[in-house]
């Protein structure tokens, strides 16, 4: 059974750029299907799809935060990164990591990291 | 891309029978049956409950079904008890191979 653990600074200043790893435990993130995900949610609000990004390297994104995101790869540490710049007050929320598993027909989230809290507040 | 429609919220009695709506475009729902669905109860994280549709995960009861017609698709819970009483999201595929999100429905178990 995978695993997936969120790690990075619980606030961060605004203006300045959010970074958090997702560290995947108990399978390889090299796995052929599965897209690694970042999703985040605002306080008290509905899940938002950020990205996700293949082993490879292909990466795809909301295009609502196309401009500011960033999601790359390590497979030799079989983790997965997102940094978000330029943040404000509005990027405030618990982040998730996840795998998703797509296909020519399927595509859906089958696993949660238990997601972070980041604030931006100066 | 625009998140898709769900009602925020819908209730039901144990023992009873609720339908979740979730409303998209010929972009996203009306084009795949790439549409899933979410449980997510307070403090925790979502729960993959339906994929492709209507396809169960092991382990997820037989009261969760799935269905689409069209741009809609819909998740029934078939006799309700206590315990599935959370917030439901659907997400779709998207013809920019990218996933969405529906607002989110607030189940209510009376």
């Amino acid at each position: 059974q995978v695993q997936l653990q969120e790690s990075g600074p619980g606030l961060v200043k605004p203006s300045q750029t959010l970074s958090l790893t997702c560290t995947v435990f108990g399978g390889s993130i090299s796995s052929g299907g599965y897209y690694w995900s970042w999703i985040r949610q605002h306080p008290g609000k509905g899940l938002e799809w950020i990205g996700y990004i293949y082993y490879s390297g292909t990466t795809y994104y909301n295009p609502s935060l196309k401009s500011r995101v960033t999601i790359s790869v390590d497979t030799s540490k079989n983790q997965f990164s997102l940094k978000l710049s330029s943040v404000t007050a509005a990027d405030t929320a618990v982040y998730y990591c996840a795998r998703s598993y797509c296909s020519s027909i399927s595509c859906y989230v089958e696993e949660w990291g238990q997601g972070t809290l980041v604030s931006v507040s100066s | 891309q625009s998140a898709l429609t769900q009602p925020p919220s819908v209730s039901g009695s144990p023992g009873q029978s609720v339908t979740i709506s979730c409303t998209g475009t010929s972009s996203d729902v009306g084009s795949y049956n790439r549409v899933s669905w979410y449980q997510q109860p307070p403090g925790t994280a979502p729960k993959l409950m339906i994929y492709e549709v209507s396809n169960r995960p092991s382990g997820v009861p037989d009261r969760f079904s799935g269905s689409k017609s069209g741009n809609t698709a819909s998740l029934t819970i078939s006799g309700l008890q206590a315990e599935d009483e959370a917030d439901y999201y659907c997400t779709s595929y998207t013809s920019s191979s990218t996933l969405v999100f529906g607002g989110g429905t607030k189940l209510t178990v009376l």
